[in-house]
């Protein structure tokens, strides 16, 4: 079994200052890990994967996440937000079966 | 340019209707997928095809059918049966089933709306 939390459902920030999105997970198997970005109405669009290489894991607009295993935990950070980078973001993991379980999403609220 | 495509973007349905939305890849991905997302709920799988003519029922799959005659469409009929249809509907597909180690690529959604 996986399940997949993410512990803020809102956070704000203002621009140029740095972004965490913070996501826990569980799983029984060595597991794969996601973040996907949804701007409004818009679809899924994949900001970087973990999948047992290094445990800092550089994605795309700057993003990147750090695996940590002690702490089950898969948190989400940029150095300076830009207004670009308002949207909603889901952490995802994957396991030895064919299922990906999303978490809730946080939003991102950038201010100028 | 490689991707997924759904349509429309926009759909209304009448009580007692079914109604199809389409899903369309060019990426030669042997998997595809259909979510439904409501608000603070994440995303839910409702059905998911490994290769042509083969699929199986995710975890909200009452009240919705699918069919895979063709390896680059997966269409989702959302039938009277499901009687809170209102949500975004995401398409999706990877390379191969592969567990829940391959990257998933998304469609821009269908908003299904209930008159």
């Amino acid at each position: 079994a996986q399940s997949v939390t993410q512990l803020d459902s809102h956070v704000s920030v203002s621009e140029g200052t740095p972004v965490l999105l913070r996501c826990n997970y569980s799983s029984s198997y060595s597991p794969s890990l996601f973040w996907y970005v949804q701007h409004p109405n818009k679809g899924l669009q994949l900001l970087l994967k973990y999948t047992s290489a290094a445990t800092l894991v550089k994605g795309i607009n700057g993003f990147e996440a750090e695996f940590k295993k002690s702490e089950t935990s898969f948190h989400l950070t940029k150095p300076s937000a830009h207004m670009s980078d308002a949207a909603e973001y889901f952490c995802v993991v994957g396991g030895s079966n064919y299922k990906l379980t999303f978490g809730k999403g946080t939003l991102l609220t950038v201010n100028p | 340019d490689g991707g997924i495509t759904q349509s429309p973007k926009y759909l209304f349905r009448k009580e007692g209707q079914n109604v199809t939305l389409s899903c369309e890849q060019n990426l030669n991905h042997d998997a595809m997928y259909w979510y439904r997302q409501d608000p603070g709920q994440g995303l839910r799988l409702i059905y998911y095809s490994q290769i042509v003519n083969d699929f199986q029922k995710g975890d909200i799959a009452e009240g919705y059918s699918v069919s895979r005659e063709k390896k680059e469409s997966f269409p989702l009929t959302v039938t009277s049966a499901q009687k809170n249809p209102t949500a975004f509907y995401l398409c999706a597909s990877s390379r191969s089933l592969a567990g829940g180690l391959e990257t998933q690529y998304f469609g821009p959604g269908t908003r299904l709306l209930v008159l």
